[in-house]
């Protein structure tokens, strides 16, 4: 069975300019969340989907969306990008039954010039 | 709040236990977890236990979970230099959420 998989690894953005990410979640799961690691702030939540919808989000900006088509399969966009949205976002996945697991992806890491 | 705190870093022999220790302050917190994070990698799940339980062990890991103190640790038997990495304790306040609160991380180093 595939795991989280995240494309691109790793990609390289100048302020100003747009970025998007994808997220292929493991077969069969259908809530897909996405998480921000810096070593500054550490790990945290973006946001939540299931079944297309926003769930849940964090304390980010606006510049920070997402979404969720109907094969599961997640996108986060951020805009104007700045030098501190130098991090890797790292995907997970769950199923929407039993234990409360998050499966993650290896991530994105993106770096802001 | 949401703080998760962490001692930053753990060093130990090889063949020796490893006890990485957490404290949460949210008494609400369903599910708790273990995740370990190799470099360049993304998190990987070690290990989880409810919030109505006070011990879980699954083969070299024990977790030990004292809800009164809000105190997580995660034992690792027979510590080898593969277990070097973060490990990062996280608390889940919901039963269907994916909103988990992340400690800080404790870097475990391995030395022969």
């Amino acid at each position: 069975k595939a795991g989280v998989t995240q494309t691109p690894r790793y990609l390289i953005k100048t302020r100003g300019q747009q970025v998007t990410l994808s997220c292929s979640p493991i077969s069969g799961h259908r809530s897909v969340s996405w998480y921000q690691q810096t070593p500054g702030q550490g790990l945290q939540f973006l946001f939540e989907y299931f079944s297309e919808t926003q769930r849940n989000k964090g304390n980010f900006p606006g510049r920070f969306s997402g979404r969720q088509f109907s094969n599961s399969r997640s996108e986060m966009n951020v805009s104007t990008l700045e030098l501190g949205d130098s991090a890797l976002y790292l995907c997970a996945s769950r199923t929407s039954s039993g234990a409360n697991v998050l499966t993650f992806g290896a991530g994105s890491r993106l770096t802001v010039l | 709040g949401e703080d998760v705190e962490q001692s930053l870093f753990l060093s130990v022999r090889e063949g020796d236990s490893s006890v990485i220790n957490c404290t949460y302050t949210d008494s609400s917190s369903t599910y708790l977890y273990w995740y370990k994070q190799e470099p360049g990698a993304g998190l990987q799940l070690l290990t989880y236990i409810f919030s109505n339980m006070d011990m879980k062990q699954d083969q070299r890991l024990t977790v030990l979970l004292n809800k009164k103190d809000k105190h997580l640790s995660l034992r690792i038997a027979d510590t080898q230099t593969g277990d070097s990495a973060i490990y990062f304790c996280a608390e889940s306040k919901g039963y269907n959420t994916d909103k988990l609160i992340f400690g800080t991380g404790t870097r475990l180093q391995v030395f022969p």
